[in-house]
């Protein structure tokens, strides 16, 4: 049970050029959710999916586009890379305890070095 | 959720020394979450808070959620150097699909 494996951990890209953060969780999630990392800003949410065929923008959904086929994959596409988009990315689900709290596994993170 | 800001951002101690950080909003909250990353790692949930006034405790670690649910905070007794790492608070607003706000995180660095 590996969790939510991100792939790749580095990369670094040249302005315009184009990438995809890859995600894969094997617990059966319905809903899935990436996120930046920056100094001094906490994690702000990019865009989420509640399911298969259903995806939503976040609090900084520009620059980013996502899909959701199946219920295990869920990339991060940058469309043409910026500077302003070198950051810890982070995908998680959404696990519901006991408790009925609805909180999130997090994948090790892929950090993305924009030149 | 609903915008939480986070205090202070950094914060140094002495290995023993108590640390504490907060969390605030201007709006009612439903819920906060507490997550701690280690340096280098990813966020590990620590703990939910729903009801006003409550207090749970993890060992050395005591959550509080305000009577008016409108702040937060996180207390480490008797600091130790496993206990570094950046500490964030979230919200997850009303609905229930873990969409999450989160605050700026504290970062806590233990000297031994």
């Amino acid at each position: 049970n590996a969790g939510v494996t991100q792939t790749p951990k580095f990369q670094v890209l040249k302005t315009g050029q184009s990438m995809t953060l890859q995600c894969a969780q094997d617990m059966n999630h319905e809903y899935m959710s990436w996120y930046r990392q920056d100094p001094g800003m906490g994690l702000r949410l990019i865009h989420y999916s509640v399911g298969a065929g259903i995806t939503d923008q976040g609090e900084v959904p520009n620059g980013y586009n996502v899909s959701r086929s199946t219920t295990e994959d869920f990339p991060l596409r940058l469309l043409s890379a910026a500077p302003s988009q070198t950051s810890v990315y982070f995908c998680a689900t959404t696990r519901t305890l006991s408790s009925g709290a609805n909180v999130l596994t997090f994948g090790a993170g892929s950090r993305l070095t924009v030149l | 959720g609903q915008q939480v800001m986070q205090i202070p951002q950094y914060q140094h101690v002495q290995e023993g020394e108590d640390f504490t950080t907060y969390c605030n909003s201007s709006t009612t909250l439903s819920n906060i979450q507490w997550y701690k990353q280690r340096p280098g790692g990813h966020p590990v949930f620590l703990i939910q808070l729903v009801k006003s006034g409550e207090v749970k405790k993890q060992k050395r670690l005591t959550f509080q959620f305000g009577e008016a649910k409108k702040n937060s905070s996180l207390h480490i007794t008797a600091t130790q150097t496993t206990d570094v790492g950046t500490y964030f608070c979230s919200n997850a607003g009303g609905t229930s699909y873990g969409k999450l706000t989160f605050g700026q995180g504290t970062i806590l660095t233990v000297h031994p």
